[in-house]
């Protein structure tokens, strides 16, 4: 069964940093490009970031360009996601999702990020 | 950036009867590999989506067939045949063809 964790939400003050992660389980991770993805609260969804099996590809939005970095692990099924330089309106709930080729077919639970003062 | 309008946003539903979604995108989802990159994503309260429709209208496993998704180009529609309890909640379609974008949402709610 397939399974995406996220880990690393919590409340941070704006210009602060978080670093999300989530671990995948039951698939071949390092075969499978990943995605962040998050929806703000009472919103939709919006993706963020994309990174390629074997880091060969990554892209950002453009609202977290520059601010926040991607990476994987595939020694340990884990996808990260480094946020520096927090916004008011990056509060929300981030998902990890796997990655089928100009889809998401699974996602993970979410993981809550509130940037406020 | 692709641009996926939605509509209805709202849509009550009485149970038993059927429902339909629309979804246009600001350009062209054909992809360069012949594919057609729109989704169907349901989200339940409280939960996380669901990948419902892949590829125009292609169902997930375990999805009931009363879901079916059509369309080409930039013009797709989700239906419903019959609404039942469980199908509360939104639905968004995404293109996976030129990035990721998601429509607005449709909130899908019991009479």
């Amino acid at each position: 069964e397939v399974q995406l964790v996220e880990s690393g939400g919590g409340l941070v003050q704006p210009g602060g940093s978080l670093r999300l992660s989530c671990v995948a389980s039951g698939f071949m991770f390092s075969s499978y490009s990943m995605d962040w993805l998050r929806q703000a609260p009472g919103k939709g969804l919006e993706w963020l970031s994309h990174i390629g099996s074997g880091n060969i590809y990554i892209n950002y939005a453009e609202s977290v360009r520059g601010r926040f970095t991607i990476s994987r692990d595939d020694a340990e099924n884990s996808l990260y996601l480094q946020m520096n330089s927090l916004r008011d309106e990056d509060t929300a709930v981030y998902y990890c999702a796997r990655d089928a080729r100009g889809s998401a077919d699974y996602w993970g639970q979410g993981t809550l990020v509130i940037v406020s003062s | 950036d692709v641009v996926m309008t939605q509509s209805p946003l709202s849509l009550p539903v009485t149970l038993g009867q059927p429902a339909s979604i629309s979804c246009r995108s600001s350009q062209s989802l054909v992809h360069s590999d012949g594919n057609t990159y729109l989704n169907w994503f349901q989200q339940r309260p409280g939960q996380s989506p669901r990948r419902l429709i892949y590829k125009i209208s292609n169902r997930d496993s375990g999805v009931p067939d009363r879901f079916s998704g059509s369309g080409s180009g930039t013009d797709f529609t989700l239906k419903i045949s019959r609404v039942e309890a469980e199908d509360v909640g939104v639905y968004y379609c995404m293109q996976g063809t030129h990035l990721w974008t998601f429509g607005q949402g449709t909130k899908v709610e019991i009479k």
